[in-house]
């Protein structure tokens, strides 16, 4: 069974405030990904990270940012919150060598006001 | 650049009937796809993949899918669906050799008693 945990699981923040997505797997998996989904819309792929100190960005252009200092942890953080960042963020893992095998998290449902 | 297309934004079907979820690709050479499920509040769980090999693959909770190359098609089917299976369903593909996933807008399923 597959562990990787998202909190929280919703949040509404005024605009202005910074704000971190927490992501946390539990598989010792090399790499994640962090997706922004919109309803109605397929999943976006906005970071990546094959390891730790390894992030690069993904096709969707976002103003978020990410780190990856352990293994087991990737958040992604919003400097400035905009309206225009409200949406899903699902976060997913990958081991290494099945590559194309994505586990997922349960999502943060991000609302701007 | 590849993309993904799911004709059927939401389809409703009523509870033991067959189901078909279409999903076309577009890319130069047959890249590795996939089925994923998304319930309700829920992150995304993989159903099923096609790497190579028999066209026909078997997933989990009662589902597969065929793979046509002359279509360029990775359909899903079910031959007797249940209420459980009221879900939003995702095709996606990956080039061979990279793990990034595209994904297609999605088809909601309805069940009807």
């Amino acid at each position: 069974e597959a562990d990787i945990y998202q909190t929280p699981r919703y949040l509404v923040i005024g605009t202005g405030k910074k704000i971190t997505l927490e992501c946390s797997q539990t598989m010792g998996h090399d790499k994640m990904y962090w997706y922004q989904q919109d309803p109605g819309m397929e999943l976006h792929l906005i970071h990546y990270s094959y390891g730790v100190n390894s992030t690069e960005k993904g096709d969707l252009s976002s103003e978020s940012t990410v780190s990856r200092i352990r293994t087991e942890h990737f958040p992604l953080t919003l400097e400035s919150a905009r309206p225009s960042h409200t949406s899903q963020y699902l976060c997913a893992s990958s081991e290494t060598g099945i590559a194309y095998e994505q586990y997922f998290g349960p999502g943060t449902r991000l609302t701007v006001t | 650049a590849q993309s993904v297309t799911q004709p059927d934004i939401h389809i409703t079907v009523s509870e033991g009937a067959s189901l078909e979820l279409r999903c076309n690709y577009s890319y130069g050479a047959t890249p590795y796809l996939f089925w994923y499920v998304q319930s309700p509040g829920q992150g995304l769980q993989l159903l099923l993949k096609y790497f190579s090999g028999d066209t026909l693959v078997q997933g989990i909770k009662g589902f597969e899918a065929e793979f046509k190359r002359s279509q360029s098609s990775f359909n899903l089917r079910k031959p007797s669906v249940h209420w459980s299976d009221a879900a939003e369903y995702f095709c996606a593909v990956a080039p061979f050799g990279n793990e990034k996933l595209t994904f297609g807008t999605g088809t909601r399923l309805t069940i009807i008693p």
